[in-house]
């Protein structure tokens, strides 16, 4: 089975300018999930899509969206960049949430740098 | 909300020696796990540890939920070991909150 797939790996953008990252999960896999890494603030939890519905966001202004698309595709959008949103974005899928435990599988991370 | 402190920041290992690093957590969490952050920034699943112990070759984990820590462990360390280990705590809708990590390198 082929992982979690995030593209573009890298990414150079200016301030103002809008962003979209997209994430592709493994297949048959329902939730997908995005984080932020940044060095001062760590792994920070972003939102939650499972069957094209938000079920989760974490602390993060309104320039952050995201949506789901009925093949369980994700994409995040970051719009009006900030030096601040540069950081290694980080997709993770699963089969769901409920019992059993699904474990998380994460992509290798789109690499976002705004200057 | 739910504190994760890991310890110790960094640890660097020759290439043979055994590890321990420390989850400490602030309140009662659900679904405790380790992570591994390769140099290439994946995130991998390690362990799914809320309570007891666990065993997956030369790595093993042990949570002890009463006393709010768990504890990873690596013997015989390679090179291939290197990175940042995380632990984190899983809330509602699959929201992680993570650990600051701890960055280990093994040495040849």
């Amino acid at each position: 089975k082929a992982g979690v797939t995030q593209t573009p790996r890298y990414l150079i953008k200016t301030r103002g300018q809008q962003v979209t990252l997209s994430c592709s999960p493994i297949s048959g896999h329902r939730s997908v999930s995005w984080y932020q890494q940044t060095p001062g603030q760590g792994l920070q939890f972003l939102f939650e899509y499972f069957s094209e519905t938000q079920r989760n966001k974490g602390n993060f202004p309104g320039r952050f969206s995201g949506r789901q698309f009925s093949n369980s595709r994700s994409e995040m959008n970051v719009s009006t960049l900030e030096l601040g949103d540069s950081a290694l974005y980080l997709c993770a899928s699963s089969l769901s949430q409920d019992p059993p435990y699904s474990p998380l599988h994460f992509g290798n991370g789109t690499r976002l740098t705004v200057t | 909300g739910i504190q994760v402190e890991q310890s110790p920041p960094d640890l660097i290992l020759q290439e043979g020696a055994n590890s321990t690093l420390r989850c400490n957590f602030s309140d009662s969490v659900n679904n405790l796990q380790w992570f591994h952050q390769n140099p290439w920034g994946q995130l991998i699943n390690l362990f799914y540890i809320p309570s007891g112990t666990k065993q997956n070759g030369r790595l093993s984990a042990t949570t002890v939920a009463t006393e709010r820590y768990s504890l990873l462990y690596i013997s015989s360390s390679q090179t291939t070991d290197s990175g940042v280990y995380f632990c984190a705590s899983e809330g509602s809708a699959r929201q992680l909150t993570f650990g600051s990590g701890t960055q280990l390198t093994v040495l040849p």
